[in-house]
C-alpha cells in the first residue's frame, strides 16, 4: 500500500516550453505533498510543500512563478516547470507522508527532465 | 556548513564484509532520523528509522548519538544487492526531510 504514482518518468523539452509533472496517491489521501529536486551527485533538495486546497510553501531561493504547484485534490499534486531552461534539467521527485505510519514517507518514482 | 553531512565515498567493499557509514547533523532540534537507500536514477526508499536506543533490522544496525549529533549505519555480511547510495535523513518534526548527499557503496564479488 501507500503508493505515489509519478508521471512522466522522463521528459525532454525545448528551452522556453513548460512541462507538467503529476503525482497521484493511489491508495491513500495525501493532504501534503513535498516536491524535491536532485542534481547529479547531490542530495535531494526540498523545493516546496504543497497542501491540498491552499497555496504551496516554497523554500528559499525557489521561484514560485517558475515552479507552479497545484494540489487541487487529496490524491493529485502537480508541478509545472514554466519557461524551462537547460539549468532546470534535473531529477524531480515528489513525496507524501503516510499517516498510518508515523515515520513513513513514500516517494514517487521521479521525473528526469532534460531541457535542450 | 551543510545541515546533514556524509562521507560521499565511494566505498568499495568485498562481499561478506562489514561496512559502516557515519553522518553528522548540525541542528540540535532535529527530532527524527532515518537511513534511506537510493539506487541509481531511482527514488529513495526507507531502509530504517534511527532511535537513540539503537535499532537492528537483520544485517542492518543503526545508532544515534544525540550528544554528538551523530548517526551511524552498520551493514554486516554485505551482499551484492546492498550496492546503492545510502542517504542520511533528518527531520525537525515539521514533516520536512533534510537529506545528506549520500554515501555510495559498491559491493565487489
Amino acid at each position: 500500500g501507500a503508493v505515489v504514482s509519478q508521471h512522466p518518468s522522463r521528459v525532454i523539452c525545448k528551452s522556453g516550453t513548460s512541462v507538467k509533472i503529476e503525482c497521484r496517491s493511489l491508495d491513500f489521501q495525501a493532504t501534503t505533498m513535498f516536491w524535491y529536486r536532485q542534481f547529479p551527485k547531490q542530495s535531494l533538495m526540498l523545493m516546496a510543500t504543497s497542501n491540498e486546497g491552499s497555496k504551496a510553501t516554497y523554500e528559499q531561493g525557489v521561484e514560485k512563478d517558475k515552479f507552479l504547484i497545484n494540489h487541487a485534490s487529496l490524491t493529485l499534486s502537480t508541478l509545472t516547470v514554466t519557461s524551462a531552461h537547460p539549468e532546470d534539467s534535473s531529477f524531480y521527485i515528489c513525496s507524501a507522508r503516510v499517516h498510518l505510519n508515523p515515520y513513513g514517507y513514500t516517494f514517487g518514482s521521479g521525473t528526469r527532465l532534460t531541457v535542450v | 556548513r551543510k545541515e546533514v553531512e556524509q562521507d560521499p565515498g565511494p566505498f568499495n567493499v568485498p562481499e561478506g564484509a562489514t561496512v559502516a557509514f557515519n553522518c553528522t547533523y548540525s541542528n540540535s532540534a532535529s527530532q527524527s532520523f532515518f537511513w534511506y537507500r537510493q539506487d541509481c536514477r531511482k527514488e529513495p526508499k526507507l531502509l530504517m528509522s534511527v532511535y537513540s536506543s539503537g535499532n537492528e533490522d537483520g544485517r542492518f544496525t543503526a545508532q544515534l548519538n544525540r550528544a554528538s549529533q551523530y548517526i551511524s549505519l552498520l551493514i554486516r555480511d554485505s551482499k551484492l544487492s546492498d550496492s546503492a547510495t545510502y542517504l542520511c535523513v533528518v527531520s525537525h518534526g515539521n514533516e520536512k526531510l533534510t537529506f545528506g548527499t549520500g554515501t555510495r557503496l559498491t559491493i565487489i564479488p
